[in-house]
C-alpha cells in the first residue's frame, strides 16, 4: 500500500512561471490537505480538499494560488506567476474521515 | 487562533536517556492532536494521534499525554537512541481537519 505520492520533489522556477505540484492521496483516502513550511518556520495549513470539493481555503493567499482535486487523478496546487517568497516546501497529507493525516514526501520549490 | 509552541527548540542528549518533549497550545477546544516526526529534507512521519477524550498514547518507546484544560501535551522517549534524531512537531487539530503545528524542538541524540 503506497503512501502519499508527491511530485515533482524538487521544482525550480523563475519569476513569473506557473508551478504546478502534484499529490496522489493514499489508496481508500479522499481528504487531502496541502501545507507550506517555509524556510525557518513551521508547517502553515493551506487548503483542505474532498473529491471534487474544496472544503477549507482559509490558509490560501488570496491571489495566485489555487488547488483543486478531481474525481480521477491527483489533487493539483497551482501556483501562478510564482515569486521569490513562494520558495518553500509544500506537503500533501491525506486521510479518510478525521483521523491521522499521512503526509508525502513534500515538493521543494525554488523560485529564481 | 489556535497557536502551538514548542519548548525546547533544541535538544542535546546522549544515548540511553529518557527524554519529555512539551507542547502547549492556546486554544482547549481541540479535536486531535498528532505527533509527528520529520528528518532533514524529508516529509512528516506519524508517531502518535491522540483524540480529546483521551488523555495519553503510547507505541514501542514513544508516550504521547494530552490535558486539555492546560493546552498542554508531552511526548515521552525512552531510552534514546541515535536514530531517534529528528526534529519532532506537535500538531493540534479544531475539527479533525486542519492542523495547526508548532515549530518543533531538534533533537539530537549522541551515541
Amino acid at each position: 500500500n503506497a503512501g502519499v505520492m508527491q511530485n515533482p520533489r524538487h521544482l525550480v522556477r523563475r519569476r513569473g512561471q506557473e508551478a504546478r505540484l502534484r499529490c496522489s492521496p493514499m489508496k481508500g483516502h479522499s481528504h487531502v490537505y496541502w501545507y507550506r513550511q517555509l524556510p525557518e518556520e513551521g508547517l502553515k495549513f493551506m487548503v483542505y480538499l474532498q473529491k471534487e470539493n474544496i472544503i477549507d481555503e482559509s490558509g490560501m493567499p488570496k491571489e495566485r494560488f489555487s488547488a483543486e482535486f478531481p474525481k480521477e487523478g491527483p489533487s493539483i496546487l497551482r501556483i501562478q506567476q510564482v515569486v521569490r517568497g513562494d520558495s518553500a516546501a509544500y506537503f500533501c497529507a491525506s486521510s479518510r474521515q478525521q483521523e491521522t493525516q499521512y503526509f508525502g514526501p513534500g515538493t521543494r520549490l525554488l523560485v529564481l | 487562533k489556535q497557536e502551538v509552541t514548542q519548548i525546547p527548540a533544541a535538544l542535546s542528549v546522549p544515548e540511553g536517556e529518557n527524554l519529555v518533549l512539551n507542547c502547549s497550545f492556546t486554544d482547549s477546544a481541540i479535536y486531535n492532536l498528532q505527533w509527528f516526526r520529520q528528518d532533514p529534507g524529508k516529509g512528516l512521519t506519524s508517531l502518535l494521534l491522540i483524540q480529546s477524550s483521551q488523555r495519553e498514547q503510547t507505541s514501542g518507546r514513544l508516550n504521547a499525554s494530552l490535558d486539555k484544560s492546560s493546552g498542554r501535551s508531552t511526548l515521552y522517549i525512552a531510552a534514546s537512541q541515535p536514530g531517534d534524531s529528528a526534529t519532532y512537531l506537535c500538531a493540534v487539530s479544531p475539527t479533525g481537519n486542519q492542523f495547526y503545528f508548532g515549530t518543533g524542538t531538534s533533537l539530537t541524540v549522541i551515541p
